[in-house]
């Protein structure tokens, strides 16, 4: 049984480099989720697919930020331009099936540098 | 809008002790749940304990308790007889149930210390 996994766990980064970041869910989960989580806070939503459809997105989310999961499997996390304001741990989430609230699963996250 | 509060950032007790971390929470829906996660110093978040607005019953596993209040809008979370694992940073969520992103709004946490 496997989790939800995230690569790469660290990235270090110019600030104004692109950088993009993978999350492979939990088989069997239609739900992913994308959280920002900074030192000391807890974790802030930033973005929801349902399959491969985005249905709502943070005002976090700048549009140097941009989410994809293109065949309603694994997703992708693209940060264009990075800013030192962007270190973080990025968080991703998935839970199952539709019409409840089911708890979410995480993944070990990727810690982004920008220096 | 939803809000998660918890006042405690920090708490540090003794092996054996029992620790109760406190979790208020604010929201204008009816139906609506709640989440306990820990993050242990290796960073990933680890499931707890989910709860509906509708089952007020206090839940306990092992030595986790969990006491849900709507009068208060609390969701306090008791470790008994704490161990040095239980260290870890815990947070509590809340999620509405509506259509769209059933998003988790989270605390800040609690960073809690069992020294031996």
């Amino acid at each position: 049984d496997t989790g939800v996994s995230q690569n790469p766990r660290h990235k270090i980064t110019k600030r104004g480099q692109n950088v993009t970041f993978r999350c492979d869910p939990i088989s069997e989960h239609n739900r992913l989720y994308w959280y920002r989580q900074t030192l000391g806070q807890g974790p802030e939503f930033l973005t929801y697919f349902q399959n491969e459809a985005q249905l709502e997105k943070s005002r976090l989310l700048s549009d140097r930020f941009s989410a994809e999961r293109p065949k309603g499997s694994f997703s992708t996390l693209e940060i264009q331009r990075t800013e030192q304001g962007d270190s973080a741990m990025y968080l991703c989430a998935s839970s199952p099936r539709q019409g409840a609230v089911y708890e979410q699963y995480f993944g070990p996250g990727t810690r982004l540098t920008v220096t | 809008a939803q809000k998660v509060t918890q006042a405690q950032t920090e708490i540090s007790v003794v092996e054996k002790e029992d620790v109760t971390l406190d979790c208020v929470y604010e929201t204008r829906d009816t139906t609506y749940y709640l989440f306990w996660y820990k993050q242990p110093p290796s960073g990933e978040l680890v499931f707890l304990i989910r709860r509906n607005s509708f089952d007020e019953q206090n839940e306990i596993s092992g030595r986790y308790s969990w006491n849900f209040q709507k009068s208060t809008s609390s969701f306090n979370f008791t470790i008994t007889a704490s161990q040095v694992v239980d260290s870890a940073v815990y947070f509590c969520a809340l999620s509405e149930r509506k259509q769209g992103a059933q998003k988790l709004v989270f605390g800040q946490g609690t960073r809690l210390t069992i020294n031996p």
